[in-house]
């Protein structure tokens, strides 16, 4: 079955306390990783796009990288403003119409 | 980047009464939209793929006849609950599909419906 899971569910960190979020998947023909961060009552906000196993982008503090089975997104010495729910979100050949898969999301928490 | 809008972001309305959702690519145009549902710390859960001059693509378990969407304009989709009941609350939100560059899907603000 085609799957995206993320772990852990939720992560407290304290500020500057590096850590990173899990993303596996079990879908076939990857077409896309995609990595968004949400705010409470809000719509998430697009972060990466990976497409290959070894490819990796950074932006300030995250950095994403993706292997064939998972991705990682890295978050070094958080700050509170980086507390946050973190979704990835796969896109694959079987998926009609170019539909996104999500993950159920990890919920950072940054403590000052 | 790419800017998607909602409008409303919030709206309160009466059980039985229909409540219409707009969603905007303002810098882009965008083919194909998707709108979701999205329950308190859940992730999001895809409702219908919607496509610029076409009927739109409802997943499994969806109502076509209570959620109608229409995708008039390659910047504009609009969703639409019919008859809304209480259950029918929920954040709703929107995407776009940016077919330059990344191909990525951004996302609008969303809308909270809240149905009495």
């Amino acid at each position: 079955e085609d799957q995206v899971t993320q772990s852990p569910e939720a992560l407290r960190l304290q500020e500057g306390e590096s850590s990173s979020l899990n993303c596996s998947y079990t879908v076939s023909g990857l077409r896309g990783l995609f990595w968004y961060r949400q705010d409470p009552g809000k719509g998430p906000e697009f972060l990466f796009t990976l497409y290959s196993a070894g490819e990796e982008k950074e932006k300030e503090r995250l950095k994403a990288t993706l292997t064939k089975k998972e991705s990682f997104l890295h978050i070094t010495a958080p700050k509170p403003e980086d507390s946050a729910t973190y979704l990835c979100a796969v896109r694959y050949i079987k998926a009609a119409g170019n539909k996104l898969t999500f993950g159920g999301g990890t919920r950072v928490l940054v403590k000052p | 980047g790419a800017v998607v809008s909602q409008h409303p972001s919030r709206v309160i309305c009466k059980s039985g009464t229909s409540v219409k959702i707009e969603c905007r690519s303002l810098d882009f145009q965008a083919t194909t939209m998707f709108w979701y549902r999205q329950f308190p710390k859940q992730s999001l859960m895809l409702m219908a793929t919607s496509n610029e001059g076409s009927k739109a693509t409802y997943e499994q378990g969806v109502e076509k006849d209570k959620f109608l969407i229409n995708h008039a304009s390659l910047t504009l989709s609009t969703l639409t609950v019919t008859s809304a009941h209480p259950e029918d609350s929920s954040f709703y939100i929107c995407s776009a599909r940016d077919r330059t560059v990344t191909d990525t899907q951004y996302f609008g603000p969303g809308t909270r419906l809240t149905v009495l």
